[in-house]
């Protein structure tokens, strides 16, 4: 039972290049997230979905881009990276709304340098 | 700004004492509360969930709720050191068009054998 999976699990990246965060998840769960962590910080929303072909923003969207064709995946975009995009970046789902459990990923650490 | 506080520790506990942590939050709205439990390089994984006044509890865990006072608690008795990690409060707010939650930035709790 695989659960939420993320690739890849370490990045780095130059400034001005561009990514795609990968996220996965098969429990069939309906809403979908992505946060970021900052060192010692709490969990930032970055976007999030609540079925296929639908997102919104959440607290920290700027520079970031989402899809959700299925409801399976939902991939993070970053179109041009910048040092302040330095992170972990968690995916999580859940089968409703946010008030379930979140399932997390085991993160995506990415370096911009 | 919605927002969730912790005092970020280190809080340092002997082993088979009770540890307590801490939270407050800012938003009188909110209605349901979590407390997420991270290891060091991990992600986040529930270990409970509290909507109401009063104390819950489950297995060595207890979650305090005062919502006059804005105020939640995790205490966990018989404290191992297995229970070292990051304990992140979390408050589901409804400000958008879905509820999402607001992370604190974390009690990191050590317990010594």
């Amino acid at each position: 039972n695989a659960g939420v999976t993320q690739t890849p699990k370490f990045r780095i990246l130059k400034i001005g290049q561009s990514m795609t965060l990968q996220c996965t998840q098969d429990m069939n769960h309906n809403y979908m997230y992505w946060y970021r962590q900052d060192p010692g910080m709490g969990l930032k929303l970055i976007y999030y979905s609540v079925g296929a072909g639908i997102t919104d923003k959440g607290e920290v969207p700027n520079g970031y881009n989402v899809s959700r064709s299925t409801t399976e995946d939902f991939p993070l975009r970053l179109e041009l990276a910048a040092p302040s995009q330095t992170s972990v970046y968690f995916c999580a789902s859940s089968p409703t709304g946010p008030q379930l459990a979140q399932h997390f990923g085991d993160g995506t650490r990415l370096s911009i340098l | 700004q919605k927002e969730v506080e912790q005092n970020s520790g280190p809080l340092s506990v002997p082993e088979g004492a009770i540890a307590s942590l801490n939270c407050t939050y800012s938003d009188r709205g909110s209605q349901s509360f979590f407390w997420y439990r991270q290891y060091s390089g991990k992600s986040p994984e529930l270990i409970m969930s509290i909507y109401s006044n009063g104390d819950k509890e489950d297995g060595r865990f207890t979650a305090q709720l005062n919502k006059a006072s804005q105020y939640v608690s995790l205490l966990i008795r018989d404290s191992q050191p297995s229970d070292s990690a990051t304990y992140l409060c979390a408050a589901l707010n409804y400000g958008g068009s879905q509820g999402n939650l607001i992370f604190g930035k974390g009690t990191k709790l050590s317990v010594k054998p």
